[in-house]
C-alpha cells in the first residue's frame, strides 16, 4: 500500500533558527496535508496542498507541494518556543482515507 | 475547540476487562476514524466509518470492535487488551478530507 515517508524524526534547534521537515510518498498523491500536535495535545489541520509545484504560506511557515505531486516540505523560519510540537504531513488516498507520515518532533532551546 | 469530543480522557484498565471508549462530533461531517498513536507508530489508522458504513478495517485484532450507530457516534470495545495495546487512541472526523481529531483516550492495559 501506500507509504509516506517523514525526516528527520527528531529535530533540535536554538529559538530563531530555521526548521524544514520533508515528506516524500511512494505514489502519487491528490493532494497533501500538514497537522500540528503540540505536546499533549492532539493534530490540528494546518493547510492544504493541491496542485503541483505549490506554495502556501502561513505567517512564518512556508509549505511546498512538489511538482511530481510525491513530496512537500516544511519550513519554519526563525523559529519560536510556540513552535515545539510534532509536524506530521498525510497524503491523500481517496476522499476518506488519509496515509500519515511518522512526523517531525520538533524541540526548541529558547 | 470542541467539534469533536472523546470520552473517557484517561483510562485504566486490567487484561481481563471490557471498556468503551466514546467519540461524537458535533460538526455534520459523514465520515469518522480510529487511530493508535504510541511511541513506536506516532498515527496508525485503525478504522474508517463513512455514512456509517465500516469502510477500512486495518488488520485490527478482534479484540479492538468498533460500532457506529449514527453519523455523530463512534465507539471503540475493548475486551482482552494486552499491555501492549497502551496508547493514546484517537478519534476523528471529516467531510472533505481534513480531519478533526479529538483530544484522545490515554489508555494503559495493566
Amino acid at each position: 500500500g501506500q507509504q509516506v515517508m517523514q525526516i528527520p524524526q527528531y529535530q533540535h534547534v536554538q529559538e530563531g533558527e530555521d526548521f524544514t521537515t520533508y515528506c516524500n510518498s511512494s505514489t502519487t498523491l491528490s493532494n497533501i496535508q500538514w497537522y500540528k500536535q503540540r505536546p499533549g495535545g492532539h493534530p490540528v489541520f494546518l493547510i492544504q496542498l493541491v496542485k503541483s509545484g505549490e506554495v502556501k504560506k502561513q505567517k512564518r511557515l512556508t509549505f511546498q507541494f512538489g511538482e511530481a505531486k510525491k513530496n512537500s516540505s516544511l519550513h519554519i523560519t526563525a523559529t519560536q518556543t510556540t513552535d515545539v510540537g510534532t509536524y506530521f504531513c498525510a497524503g491523500n488516498q481517496g476522499a476518506q482515507k488519509l496515509v500519515f507520515g511518522q512526523g517531525t518532533r520538533l524541540t526548541i532551546n529558547p | 475547540e470542541t467539534g469533536v469530543t472523546q470520552t473517557p480522557r484517561h483510562l485504566v484498565m486490567g487484561m481481563t476487562n471490557k471498556k468503551s471508549l466514546k467519540c461524537e462530533q458535533h460538526l455534520g461531517h459523514n465520515a469518522m476514524y480510529w487511530y493508535k498513536q504510541s511511541a513506536k507508530k506516532p498515527l496508525e489508522l485503525m478504522f474508517v466509518y463513512s455514512l456509517e458504513e465500516r469502510v477500512e478495517n486495518n488488520s485490527v485484532p478482534s479484540r479492538f470492535s468498533p460500532e457506529c450507530p449514527n453519523s455523530s457516534h463512534l465507539f471503540l470495545h475493548l475486551h482482552t487488551l494486552q499491555p501492549e495495546d497502551s496508547a493514546l487512541y484517537l478519534c476523528a472526523s471529516s467531510q472533505a478530507g481534513t480531519q478533526y481529531f479529538g483530544p484522545g483516550t490515554r489508555l494503559t492495559v495493566l
